[in-house]
This record gives structure tokens, C-alpha cells and sequence, in this order.
């Protein structure tokens, strides 16, 4: 069964710096792309970042981009997202979910359950 | 980077059919056929239910079916059930080779 858990979420004063992380498990992690995409509460959904199986390619939102910086350990099974420069508008639940390719492009079939960053002095 | 374009809510009785439409652009809906459909009900993550405009997933009814025309894509759900209560988002892969989600449909069954 495809497990993903996120972590690394909570409270942060606008302009500092979290790290989320996302554990991956029952599947060959390294042969799909990943993505995070964050929620606001009670609004929809948004596409953050994307990460090829190997790294190759990297894209980001340009709400984010130049602020988060996406990674993986294929050896760890693991997602990451450096997010830097916080801002109020950055709160949210964010969510790792899993692509059906490798390359991306074929559609979230697996999601964790999110976790949620707040952003508040 | 906008928002695909959604209707805010749409709602049905049990047994009719109801269509979500999701209107881009050619840099995205109408760019490629790689639009997807996702389920989520409150205080859950989102589920796959339609990928490549209209293939399901394993597991996923047939009741719900995808298709597109032109920069619009479209989610249909036949024979609505009170369990089809849910927010059903579009996303699409783009030409600058991001994506993009709908704004989001309430589905609400009568």
C-alpha cells in the first residue's frame, strides 16, 4: 500500500525558513515523479513543485519560485521543500502526492494527509 | 499561472447525470491531453478520479467519466449518488512545463 507522511509544518514568523519533508513507502520511490501542492483553509487547491524521478527536471509555482527549493532522497525515500522567506500567504496544508509517471505529467494518484504551515508574527 | 476556470457549485438528484466544466487555455487544457480530475470531501486528502482527459484509475466508478473539447474539459458524473457529495477539482500539465488546478467545484446533491 502507498503510504506518504508529511512533517515539518507549524508556526513561523513571515520571513523565516521551514523544511517539510515527506516519507514515501510502499512503492519503488525513485521510478515516479513527485509534487507538492498546499491548500489554504477553505479555498482550493495549488500546484507548488515538481520533481522528475532523478532530479532532471524541476518546476515551481511563480508564487514560490526563488523562495522554495524542492529536492529527493531517492536513497532515503524521501521528498523535501525548503521554504524560505515566508510569507502570510504562504499558510496552508500542504500536501506530497505521488505521480503515475516517472516523468511526470500523468495525474496525483497517491496523497498524504498534508501538513499545515502557518505564517504569523 | 491562473486558475482554471470552474463553476462554483453544481447540483443534481439521485440518478440524474451532472457535468463539471473546466475551461483553460491552449498553454494548458488545450495544449495537451493531460488533464486530471480529483475528488475530496471535507478534512481529506484529494483522490485521483479521471487522468489523461478521461481514463479512471483502478478502483474508480464508472460512473464517472472525462472528456475535452478545445480548451474545455469536462468531468461527468452519471447516476449521482449522495456519495458523490464532494469539491472536484481539474488540473492540467502546461506548456512551461507546470501545472495548474481548477478553481473548484461543490457538488451537492439534492
Amino acid at each position: 500500500e502507498v503510504q506518504l507522511v508529511e512533517s515539518g509544518g507549524g508556526l513561523v514568523q513571515p520571513g523565516r525558513s521551514l523544511r517539510l519533508s515527506c516519507a514515501a513507502s510502499g512503492f519503488t520511490f525513485d521510478d515516479y515523479a513527485m509534487h507538492w501542492v498546499r491548500q489554504a483553509p477553505g479555498k482550493g487547491l495549488e500546484w507548488v513543485s515538481s520533481i522528475t524521478w532523478q532530479s532532471g527536471s524541476i518546476a515551481y509555482a511563480d508564487s514560490v519560485k526563488g523562495r522554495f527549493t524542492i529536492s529527493r532522497d531517492n536513497a532515503k525515500n524521501s521528498l523535501y521543500l525548503q521554504m524560505n522567506s515566508l510569507r502570510r500567504e504562504d499558510l496552508g496544508l500542504y500536501y506530497c502526492a505521488k505521480d503515475r509517471f516517472y516523468y511526470g505529467s500523468g495525474g496525483f494518484d497517491s496523497w498524504g494527509q498534508g501538513t499545515l504551515v502557518a505564517v504569523s508574527s | 499561472q491562473s486558475a482554471l476556470t470552474q463553476p462554483a457549485s453544481v447540483s443534481g438528484s439521485p440518478g440524474q447525470s451532472i457535468t463539471i466544466s473546466c475551461t483553460g487555455s491552449s498553454s494548458d487544457v488545450g495544449g495537451y491531453d493531460y488533464v486530471s480530475w480529483y475528488q475530496q470531501y471535507p478534512g481529506e486528502a484529494p483522490k485521483l478520479i479521471i487522468y489523461d482527459v478521461s481514463r479512471r484509475p483502478s478502483g474508480v466508478s464508472h460512473r464517472f467519466s472525462g472528456s475535452k473539447s478545445g480548451n474545455t474539459a469536462s468531468l461527468t458524473i452519471s447516476g449521482l449518488q449522495a456519495a458523490d457529495e464532494a469539491d472536484y477539482y481539474c488540473s492540467s500539465y502546461t506548456t512551461s512545463s507546470t501545472y495548474v488546478f481548477g478553481t473548484g467545484t461543490k457538488v451537492t446533491v439534492l
